[in-house]
């Protein structure tokens, strides 16, 4: 049972280069989520996922898009990398209304040079 | 939306003493609260959580306490140890299911 998968764990992209960053969760969790975060700034929400089918933005989705391919899979994309897209990325899943601990996987960390 | 503000920012205490986090939350509608605990590396991991029809919630040394009047929750960790030391986060979250985190407070216990 591995909970969340997240890869790369680790990516240098130049500025304008795209990129996806993949999640998959083994949990039948319904919600997913993806987070950035940065030093003192805690963890933002980019964009969630209530249900497959649904996503929604969250408190910093610009520059990004989102795609919940499945149950399972809920990927992130960077269509043209900027500077300020140089974070750590986590992924997370919970199974929202039955039990709503959020599970994370073991992060990103992306470099934008 | 929903916003979640956290404090202290940092957070230092001797081995024993007592740690208070604190977070407010804007949103009303707002009904589970939990805290996450991150350590140096790795991924946040849930400590405890609380959900509106509940006023505090004790598990071991740690417990967490809820005033939906003031839009208020607190962390608070008794009998620190070093390996209490890392960074804590408060969350929020509605019926949406959009969870919202606060700023994060690195707690640093001094043996």
């Amino acid at each position: 049972n591995a909970g969340v998968t997240q890869t790369p764990k680790f990516q240098v992209l130049k500025t304008g280069q795209s990129m996806t960053l993949q999640c998959a969760q083994d949990m039948n969790h319904n919600s997913m989520y993806w987070y950035r975060q940065d030093p003192g700034m805690g963890l933002r929400l980019i964009y969630y996922s209530a249900s497959e089918g649904t996503t929604d933005k969250g408190e910093v989705p610009n520059g990004y898009n989102v795609s919940r391919l499945n149950k399972r899979e809920f990927s992130l994309r960077l269509e043209s990398a900027a500077p300020s897209q140089t974070s750590v990325y986590f992924c997370a899943s919970s199974d929202w209304g039955v039990d709503t601990e959020a599970f994370f996987g073991q992060g990103t960390r992306l470099t934008v040079v | 939306g929903e916003n979640v503000e956290q404090h202290p920012s940092t957070l230092s205490v001797q081995e024993g003493d007592s740690a208070v986090i604190k977070c407010t939350y804007s949103d009303s509608a707002s009904n589970y609260f939990p805290w996450y605990k991150q350590e140096l590396g790795k991924r946040p991991q849930l400590i405890i959580d609380i959900r509106s029809n509940v006023g505090e919630k004790k598990d071991q040394r740690i417990a967490v306490t809820l005033n939906k009047t003031a839009k208020h929750f607190s962390l608070h960790i008794t009998e620190t140890q070093p390996e209490d030391s890392a960074v804590y986060f408060c969350a929020a979250s509605s019926n949406t299911g959009k969870l919202i985190f606060g700023q994060g407070t690195t707690l640093q216990v001094k043996p």
